[in-house]
C-alpha cells in the first residue's frame, strides 16, 4: 500500500541541527512532490515547504527559509528535511506528506493525500 | 501570503447532529481548498479537495462547498468517530497555508 514512513524522535540542544527522513513506498516516487508540515504542541498545522520528487525543485516558507534544506534520494525513494540552528520554538511534530494536484491554472491546486506518521523533534537545553 | 480563518474554533455537538465549519480566505482562491481531519496523536487525514470533491473512501456524510473566499465543511449526521479537529488548507498558491483548526467535541 502507499505509505510514508518517517524516522524516529529526536532530542536536540538549541543551535544544533536535525535531519528527518521520510521513506516512500507503494507508488512512483518521482511522480509526486513531498511537503513537510509541522505542528507545535497543542497548535495547528504549519507548511514548511515542498520538494519535487521529479527534479528536486524546492519552495520554502519564508519563516524557515535559510534554516531548512529539503532533499531527496530517488534511488531509495526517500525525502529528507534538515533544520539548522534549532530553537526552542522548533519543538514540534514534523510530518512529511505526499502532494497531489497541480497549481492553478493547470490543476485544482496542491493538497496532501498521504501523510507520514510524524517525527517528534524536541529542542531543549 | 493567503491567510485562512476558521470558525468556530470549537463546537460541541451530539451524535446525529449536523455540524458546519466555516473557512474564509484573505483573498479569492477560486475552488482551490482542501479539508483534513486530525485525531489526537495521529497524522491528518485527507477528506475533501477542490472545495467539494470527496476523497476516495471518505463517508458521504462529509460535504464541502464554497468558492472565492468563503467555504464550508458539513457533517450531515455526526458519528462517534467524527470527533476530531478539522483544518482547511488553501491549495491555490505557495506558500500553502492552513486554517487554525476547528475542534468538534462531544456535547
Amino acid at each position: 500500500q502507499v505509505q510514508l514512513v518517517q524516522s524516529g524522535a529526536e532530542v536536540k540542544k538549541p543551535g544544533a541541527s536535525v535531519k528527518v527522513s521520510c521513506k516512500a513506498s507503494g507508488y512512483t516516487f518521482t511522480s509526486y512532490g513531498i511537503s513537510w508540515v509541522r505542528q507545535a504542541p497543542g497548535q495547528g498545522l504549519e507548511w514548511m515547504g515542498w520538494i519535487s520528487g521529479y527534479n528536486g525543485n524546492t519552495n520554502y516558507a519564508q519563516k524557515v527559509q535559510g534554516r531548512v534544506t529539503m532533499t531527496t534520494d530517488t534511488s531509495t525513494s526517500t525525502a529528507y528535511m534538515e533544520v539548522r540552528s534549532l530553537r526552542s520554538d522548533d519543538t514540534a511534530v514534523y510530518y512529511c506528506a505526499r502532494m497531489v494536484g497541480e497549481l492553478p491554472p493547470e490543476g485544482t491546486g496542491y493538497a496532501f493525500d498521504i501523510w507520514g506518521q510524524g517525527t517528534m523533534v524536541s529542542v531543549s537545553s | 501570503d493567503i491567510q485562512m480563518t476558521q470558525s468556530p474554533s470549537s463546537v460541541s455537538a451530539s451524535v446525529g447532529d449536523r455540524v458546519t465549519i466555516t473557512c474564509r480566505a484573505s483573498q479569492g482562491i477560486s475552488s482551490w481548498l482542501a479539508w483534513y481531519q486530525q485525531k489526537p496523536g495521529r497524522a491528518p487525514k485527507f477528506l475533501i479537495y477542490a472545495a467539494s470533491s470527496l476523497q476516495s473512501g471518505v463517508p458521504s456524510r462529509f460535504s464541502g462547498s464554497g468558492s472565492g473566499t468563503d467555504f464550508t465543511l458539513t457533517i450531515s449526521s455526526l458519528q462517534p468517530e467524527d470527533f476530531a479537529t478539522y483544518y482547511c488548507q488553501q491549495a491555490n498558491s505557495f506558500p500553502l497555508t492552513f486554517g487554525g483548526g476547528t475542534k468538534v467535541e462531544i456535547k
